[in-house]
């Protein structure tokens, strides 16, 4: 296993449905985030974690919960979405937050919400 | 409003021929920039950046270019190759007493090479 990996690759959940997004990183990063493409849309950050603590929350609705237990492990709870949420969720991991480490991205889960 | 602007949704260029991938930016606090590559069905993938304090940075085939006073980067492929086409995002990110800003990303432009 190398990089970031996501896991699932794909989703189809109803607005009353509780899922989790996975996301694991093998590179000893100790930043972590996710990261929300929606059509024709720049890419949006949604949160950040910096040695398992959240830095960044970019006024994300309650509905989306993340969750980092260590700096390898990031979890995204969402729970009653509305079909705007619908998009690529990508999770990235970068050396470090405070200086301008790259990120690295995972392949992300491709989200509908019906 | 979007700070970071990829004003070109797609580019096709001839293989062996050069490309070039432009954004603007609004910022003017923005001070380390970034270009990233996607490929379908995969996440994007770290490409070559440059600080506010050059205006050139290449590496291989990939040159970046910063024009701070027409807050303008561009990205120049040459030669250009059909395993580059893919969409290309700008990102920006501006020095703050915490470190740097988080990310900002422009829209991405497609880049189609025709062999």
């Amino acid at each position: 296993e190398t990089g970031v990996t996501q896991t699932p690759r794909h989703l189809v959940m109803g607005m009353t449905n509780k899922k989790s997004l996975k996301c694991e990183q093998h590179l000893g990063h100790n930043a972590m985030y996710w990261y929300k493409q929606s059509a024709k849309k720049p890419l949006e950050l949604m949160f950040v974690y910096n040695f398992k603590e959240q830095t960044e929350n970019n006024s994300v609705p309650s509905r989306f919960s993340p969750e980092c237990p260590n700096s390898s492990h990031l979890f995204l709870h969402l729970h009653t979405l509305q079909p705007e949420d619908s998009a690529l969720y990508l999770c990235a991991s970068s050396q470090d937050y405070i200086l301008n480490s790259p990120l690295h991205f995972g392949n992300g889960t491709r989200l509908t919400v019906t | 409003d979007q700070q970071v602007k990829q004003n070109s949704p797609s580019l096709s260029v001839q293989e062996g021929r050069i490309s070039i991938l432009n954004c603007d930016y609004t910022n003017s606090m923005f001070d380390y920039f970034l270009w990233y590559k996607k490929y379908p069905a995969e996440g994007p993938t770290f490409l070559i950046s440059i600080s506010s304090i050059k205006d050139k940075n290449e590496d291989g085939r990939f040159t970046v270019f910063l024009n701070k006073s027409a807050k303008h980067l561009s990205l120049h492929i040459v030669p250009s190759q059909p395993g580059d086409s893919a969409v290309y995002f700008c990102a920006a990110s501006a020095l703050r007493n915490s470190g740097n800003t988080p990310l900002v990303f422009g829209k991405g432009t497609r880049l189609s090479v025709i062999a």
